[in-house]
């Protein structure tokens, strides 16, 4: 198992500024995940964040808009840049464990945003 | 990439059976099935897992047909407390595609 721990919980931001989502994991994993929930809607992923290596972005998301750091085997940051109200979300960090199609995922409790 | 589709929203009763099902008719040789439970204001939750045939752990049972085109979730006796969103998803290759779940609405 893993225990996820994001900050902040949650954050009202204004449009144009930036916000960087941290997520810290109880033991060392090779890819950590970063999904978005907007309200009322069901998890779309980000981007596979690997340590030592560029994160992989999905279809519709860049690096300039959500820049994600991961320096080491248990953290990683996400940011999300130039907010604008359709940015309001809930952000999730989420690590797996076992093999490649049998794995089970741990998330975060998530961060909600809110921008204004 | 295989596709899940599942009920919207679901109505039950405190103490009754409620079985999901989720269809993933291009599932692929290697792929598992598993599902997921999420209550508000928290990230979802791992229910349980299965590849064919029956799975049955503690919370839930997961059945499987020989065709692995669809698989059915089956919570016993729920509970007011298990109102949640399920989803049922196919993991390929480590990466999780989430589709919309089903919206469990739980009545006394």
């Amino acid at each position: 198992s893993a225990v996820i721990s994001q900050k902040p919980s949650r954050d009202i931001c204004q449009r144009g500024t930036s916000l960087t989502i941290q997520c810290q994991v109880d033991s060392q994993v090779t890819m950590m995940f970063w999904y978005r929930q907007q309200p009322g809607q069901s998890l779309t992923l980000i981007a596979t964040a690997n340590q030592g290596s560029e994160a992989t972005y999905e279809s519709g998301f860049v690096i300039d808009k959500f820049p994600i750091s991961r320096p080491n085997l248990t953290f990683s940051t996400l940011t999300v840049s130039n907010m604008s109200p359709e940015d309001s979300s809930i952000y999730l960090c989420s690590v797996e464990t076992g093999r490649q199609s049998d794995t089970e995922a741990f998330f975060g409790q998530g961060t909600r945003l809110t921008v204004v | 990439l295989a596709k899940t589709t599942q009920p919207i929203s679901m109505d039950s009763y405190e103490g009754q059976e409620v079985n999901i099902t989720c269809s993933h008719n291009n599932i692929a040789t290697n792929d598992y099935i598993t599902w997921y439970q999420q209550f508000p204001s928290q990230g979802p939750r791992f229910i349980i897992q299965g590849y064919k045939t029956k799975v049955t752990n503690e919370v839930a049972s997961l059945f499987i047909p020989a065709d692995r085109k669809s698989s059915t979730l089956s919570l016993p006796r729920v509970s007011l407390s298990d109102t949640a969103v399920y989803y049922c998803l196919v993991n390929q290759g480590g990466k999780l595609i989430f589709g919309q779940g089903t919206e469990l609405s739980v009545k006394p």
